[in-house]
């Protein structure tokens, strides 16, 4: 089955600086990739969606020189959190769609706990 | 703007009992709606429906679509500890390609 690698899992970092999250895909080309952000206890919140070769469609709210976006290649996004803060800490998860058809199935990274101090 | 509301947002049940957990939605352009389990970290793809009226069905776990009366419907019988997660429905806007999640029903099943 299709599957979805996500990097780091968990992130512990100083306030100030920048963090770097990779999602994958690894058996398949994904050519639509789906950033979330997610507390606890509530459902995804859709960041941003990113398309390969394009910038980034940021949801409304959602600042995008803080949360860059890099989709280069078909199996590869990025997003940057950048000048990290306290309240940035979260839990973010990548999805991603598979090129072919019945596209509409997400295959989601483990997502990545991130911790600002 | 689409949406898509799940109810109940929280359930505790007893392993053995039956669970019906309820998605309704509304859209433009619907195509499909799919429903994922999280457990702890990344949601699992559990069913797509795109038909109304055709039950999807994986071993204690079933799903059926109403098109008419635009919800959902996910059944876990016998359930186990295992069971215990969030369940996400979600509906992919088909023109702007991301699709628009419920807030989830968490579900526990104590032993």
């Amino acid at each position: 089955g299709a599957v979805v690698s996500q990097h780091p899992s968990w992130v512990i970092c100083k306030s100030g600086t920048s963090v770097k999250i990779e999602c994958r895909s690894l058996d398949f080309q994904a050519t639509t990739m789906f950033w979330y952000r997610q507390f606890p206890k509530q459902s995804l919140m859709l960041m941003a969606t990113s398309n390969e070769g394009s910038k980034a469609t940021y949801e409304q709210g959602v600042e995008k020189d803080k949360f860059l976006i890099n989709h280069a290649s078909l199996t590869l996004s990025t997003l940057t959190v950048t000048s990290a803060h306290p309240e940035d800490s979260s839990f973010y998860i990548c999805s991603a769609r598979n090129r072919g058809r019945g596209n509409e199935k997400l295959f989601f990274g483990s997502g990545t706990q991130l911790s600002v101090l | 703007e689409d949406k898509v509301v799940q109810s109940p947002l929280s359930l505790v049940v007893h392993e053995g009992d039956t669970v019906t957990l309820n998605c309704s939605y509304e859209v433009t352009n619907f195509r499909s709606l799919l429903w994922y389990k999280q457990e702890k970290k990344a949601p699992t793809f559990l069913f797509m429906l795109t038909s109304s009226g055709i039950e999807k069905k994986s071993g204690r776990l079933s799903s059926i679509l109403d098109k008419k009366e635009l919800f959902s419907i996910l059944n876990i019988t016998a359930t186990q500890t295992g069971d215990s997660a969030v369940y996400l429905c979600a509906v992919p806007n088909t023109n702007a390609g991301k699709s628009t999640f419920g807030d989830g029903t968490t579900l526990t099943v104590k032993p």
